[in-house]
């Protein structure tokens, strides 16, 4: 079964453009949470879809937003990017929603992005 | 709120010897509780799941934790490190009651002295 994967996994982008970053979970996987992991703070938790909705959100500005397409494939968008944006990208998917008994979570390779 | 507490940020065991990495939950009701490991330029990937049947979880990799619901701990250990061990650890805890996100601690850094 193939894991889950995430394009591109090596993005530069310059301050003020925006960015798309998409993964696809494992087949049979409806939720999807995105991270956000830099060396200062970590691996801090962006937001969680499930079957199309958004169940969950982190503490990130309006300018960071996702979606989840009825495949569960996901795509999470940065706006008006800024240098604190550079950082590695990370999906996870899982059967079910997070806190259910199938709520193991596999990770892709991540999108490094960084901005300049 | 939960959360999760890696002490020590940066650990170093001499190959063949015994690794502890340490994790403390803070929940308030029984947790789930997660080790994963990252290699340089990768995603994580499990090692290992606690859901509230034994105790004692076996892993990849011939890791394993022990759940202490009276520590609040879920300690990592392996019995005989081996070069290819030395990466990133993470522990990490959700609620089953599905309230809250799955919440990560701040990493241990494992290196193998060989």
């Amino acid at each position: 079964k193939a894991g889950v994967t995430q394009t591109p996994r090596y993005l530069i982008k310059t301050r003020g453009q925006q960015v798309t970053l998409s993964c696809s979970p494992i087949s049979g996987h409806r939720s999807v949470s995105w991270y956000q992991q830099t060396p200062g703070q970590g691996l801090q938790f962006l937001f969680e879809y499930f079957s199309e909705t958004q169940r969950n959100k982190g503490n990130f500005p309006g300018r960071f937003s996702g979606r989840q397409f009825s495949n569960s494939r996901s795509e999470m968008n940065v706006s008006t990017l800024e240098l604190g944006d550079s950082a590695l990208y990370l999906c996870a998917s899982s059967l079910g929603p997070v806190g259910t008994g199938t709520d193991t979570q596999y990770f892709g390779p991540g999108t490094r992005l960084t901005v300049l | 709120a939960q959360s999760v507490t890696q002490l020590g940020s940066h650990v170093s065991v001499s190959e063949g010897a015994l690794v502890l990495l340490r994790c403390n939950y803070s929940s308030s009701v029984p947790p789930y509780l997660f080790w994963y490991v990252q290699y340089p330029n990768q995603g994580l990937q499990l090692l290992l799941k606690y859901t509230s049947a034994a105790t004692l979880v076996k892993g990849i990799n011939g890791f394993e934790a022990e759940f202490k619901k009276s520590e609040t701990s879920f300690h990592l250990t392996k019995p005989s490190a081996h070069m290819s061990d030395a990466a990133e650890y993470f522990c990490a805890v959700s609620d089953p009651f599905g309230n809250e996100k799955l919440t990560f601690g701040t990493g241990t850094r494992l290196t193998i002295i060989p």
